[in-house]
């Protein structure tokens, strides 16, 4: 069974603070994104990795750095958090090429 | 700018009834698109997909609609059931790009 797992489920922060939300895949995937939903815009695109060490800008990079220090995790960086990232931040794993993802159950961070 | 676009933002069905859910894409190098079904409070599963080469992808109660030439595709969801509520989003990836979503249509089925 696919699992990928993200810590913490909540998180508030303060505006200035630096938030570190992680991602856990046990799929041996390959590939790993970071989304974030809002309401009226979806899921969208905030950084992706190819494998371990690698990192690649989204969409919406501005504001968030990425970590892929292993093959089974992937982290999102806020190092300045402000109110405008208050959002549902969403994890997947999937292998490269025309394949599924599997999504985390995501993570509510508010940032006041 | 969305690479993917997706309508009705909200849709409501009776029971029994067929919903059709609607999405375009820009990028011509998309060449798979699955369609997810997310509930509330969970993260997005998928549902259903298609790849290009096809017109065409039925599973059960679900279908996907796909008109290459004026990239666009649809979700018919038949006989719809109050447990198909949820949000719906069409994806689009392929030639090594990320995969991209659409703003998502919810879908409420009434008894």
């Amino acid at each position: 069974e696919a699992a990928v797992t993200q810590s913490p489920r909540n998180k508030v922060a303060v505006t200035g603070g630096k938030v570190t939300l992680s991602c856990n895949q046990t799929n041996n995937h390959n590939n790993m994104y970071w989304y974030r939903q809002d309401t009226g815009h979806g899921l969208r695109l905030i950084h992706y990795s190819y494998g371990a060490g690698s990192t690649e800008k989204g969409d919406i990079p501005d504001g968030y750095k990425a970590s892929r220090p292993s093959q089974e995790n992937f982290s999102l960086i806020l190092e300045l958090a402000t109110p405008s990232q208050t959002s549902v931040y969403f994890c997947a794993s999937g292998p490269p090429g025309p394949y599924e993802q599997y999504f985390g159950p995501g993570t509510r961070l508010t940032v006041l | 700018q969305q690479q993917v676009r997706q309508s009705p933002q909200s849709l409501t069905v009776w029971e029994g009834e067929t919903a059709i859910l609607n999405c375009s894409y820009e990028n011509s190098a998309f060449d798979y698109f699955p369609w997810y079904q997310q509930f509330p409070g969970e993260g997005p599963a998928l549902l259903i997909s298609i790849l290009s080469v096809s017109d065409k992808k039925e599973d059960g109660r679900f279908t996907i609609f796909f008109n290459k030439r004026e990239k666009k595709l649809s979700l018919h969801i038949a006989d719809s059931q109050p447990g198909d509520s949820a949000t719906y989003f069409c994806a689009a990836s392929g030639n090594n790009n990320a995969p991209r979503f659409g703003a998502g249509t919810k879908l409420s089925v009434k008894p």
